[in-house]
């Protein structure tokens, strides 16, 4: 079993929805967990972390964690085109778990 | 701050050749990865250092891959003799404090190696 699973997407979506992105972990051992997004051809990059269980808002975007169902949620608010990427969500051990991806396409 | 920097972008070989990848982390980071990324998957986990010592090999295929960690700053990864699966981005980051786990890991653009 995988540590972490995610919903493989992709996803295509009108400028201006709400996306919401999610990912299953099998340990519950694991108290933090993150979202990378990755453009094309670069690294991936931090975008939120969060510890435990609940909510983390950042602009439009929210992090959720909710340990009793082992599942974690990003959602973007008023999404925009610059928006459109691969989305990474990750656990943090001594090393980093992360799923699949999910490509986002936000369409003008 | 500088960012990791990896080197080369972008990498062609044939398969048996050999192909060396370097990386210079985030200046103090003391925890260094090297993740591969194969098209449409998450990164995987090769090897993890922290200074100059190997804390997590497991996933690393011996065989045909080393790397090394000389001084624990740069480092370097090798693949020989590299075969057609090996195509891949090779992602290297690191991390200020391999003791506390909530402390971001930076990547690099990331080397893609197409092996043909």
């Amino acid at each position: 079993q995988k540590e972490v699973e995610q919903d493989p997407g992709p996803l295509s979506v009108p400028e201006g929805a709400i996306v919401s992105l999610n990912c299953t972990y099998s340990n519950s051992a694991f108290q933090y967990f993150m979202w990378y997004r990755q453009y094309s051809r670069k690294g991936p990059e931090l975008l939120m972390y969060t510890y435990s269980s609940g909510n983390k808002e950042d602009g439009r975007f929210t992090a959720q964690v909710d340990k009793s169902s082992k599942y974690i949620s990003l959602f973007i608010r008023d999404s925009q085109p610059s928006d459109s990427a691969t989305y990474l969500c990750a656990i943090a051990g001594n090393q980093f778990y992360f799923g699949t991806g999910t490509s986002l396409t936000v369409i003008p | 701050e500088a960012g990791v920097a990896q080197s080369p972008r972008y990498k062609i070989i044939e398969k048996r050749q050999s192909v060396a990848f370097w990386c210079n982390p985030i200046s103090g980071h003391a925890t260094l990865y090297w993740y591969q990324q194969i098209l449409g998957q998450g990164p995987k986990l090769l090897i993890q250092f922290q200074n100059n010592g190997v804390v997590d090999d497991s996933q690393l295929p011996k065989d045909r891959f080393s790397a090394e960690r000389l001084k624990g700053v740069d480092s370097t990864l090798k693949i020989q003799p590299a075969k057609l699966e090996d195509s891949a981005v090779y992602l290297c980051a690191s991390r200020r404090d391999g003791g506390k786990l909530n402390t971001e890991a930076f990547f690099g653009q990331g080397t893609r190696l197409t092996v043909v």
